[in-house]
């Protein structure tokens, strides 16, 4: 299966400090994407890295990819109650996306 | 991007009830996908579907229990057929548009069966 697993799967942090979550995968795929799922409703896509980039940035948010090692990493910078939410990877490789398992973040103000 | 209008947005159902759930978008999108999450769980792909055919559905999942209709590249409809408590989750509609495998969501419909 090309299903990803993140790490941890829940979160438990300070608002202000770094949250930092991790997806592992097991086929070859042509871009990893991160999404935010707030309470059981639609996701919100994040951010798309490709199989030939090993980081990217958008905004507090900071990924990288190793395909060697078939693993992402998702970094939240200063984080804020609002970021409190579920967060899934999805690897591409053609359509359709297949999801993690999530983790479960919780901000504390 | 694309705004993805999934309706209803929950509902509660009688055991051996069928409900349809509609997703609208705002612009064409080339793939719509529909998507079955349990509490606290992933998303399950339940099927692909297609424009003026017949829906490719996942393992486990099957066209009896699960019809889906795509009349046009912006509208989807899924039914949940013969319902049981164990249908009860939240269901998504999720489309891609031509240039990006980038997914919309839609809110999500939250069903329960009693």
């Amino acid at each position: 299966s090309q299903q990803g697993e993140e790490d941890p799967q829940a979160l438990s942090i300070q608002e202000g400090e770094n949250a930092t979550m991790n997806c592992s995968y097991k086929t070859s795929i042509n871009n990893l994407q991160w999404y935010r799922q707030n309470s059981g409703r639609g996701l919100v896509h994040l951010i798309l890295i490709r199989s030939n980039e090993r980081e990217k940035h958008s905004g507090r948010l900071r990924v990288t990819l190793d395909t060697s090692k078939k693993s992402s990493s998702l970094l939240i910078t200063a984080s804020r109650a609002a970021d409190t939410a579920s967060y899934f990877c999805a690897t591409a490789r053609g359509t359709p996306l297949v999801f993690g398992k999530g983790t479960r973040l919780s901000v504390i103000a | 991007s694309a705004v993805i209008s999934q309706k209803p947005s929950r509902d509660i159902c009688q055991r051996g009830t069928s409900l349809t759930i509609q997703c609208q978008v705002d612009s064409q999108v080339t793939m719509m996908f529909w998507y079955r999450q349990q509490p606290g769980q992933s998303l399950t792909l339940i099927a692909t579907a297609n424009q003026g055919s017949e829906a490719t559905y996942e393992s486990g999942f099957v066209i009896d229990k699960f019809p889906i209709s795509r009349p046009n590249l912006t509208f989807s409809t899924l039914t949940v057929s013969n319902m049981s408590p164990e249908d009860s989750s939240i269901y998504l509609c999720s489309g891609t548009g031509q240039r990006s495998t980038e997914a919309f969501f839609g809110q999500g419909t939250r069903l329960t069966v009693v």
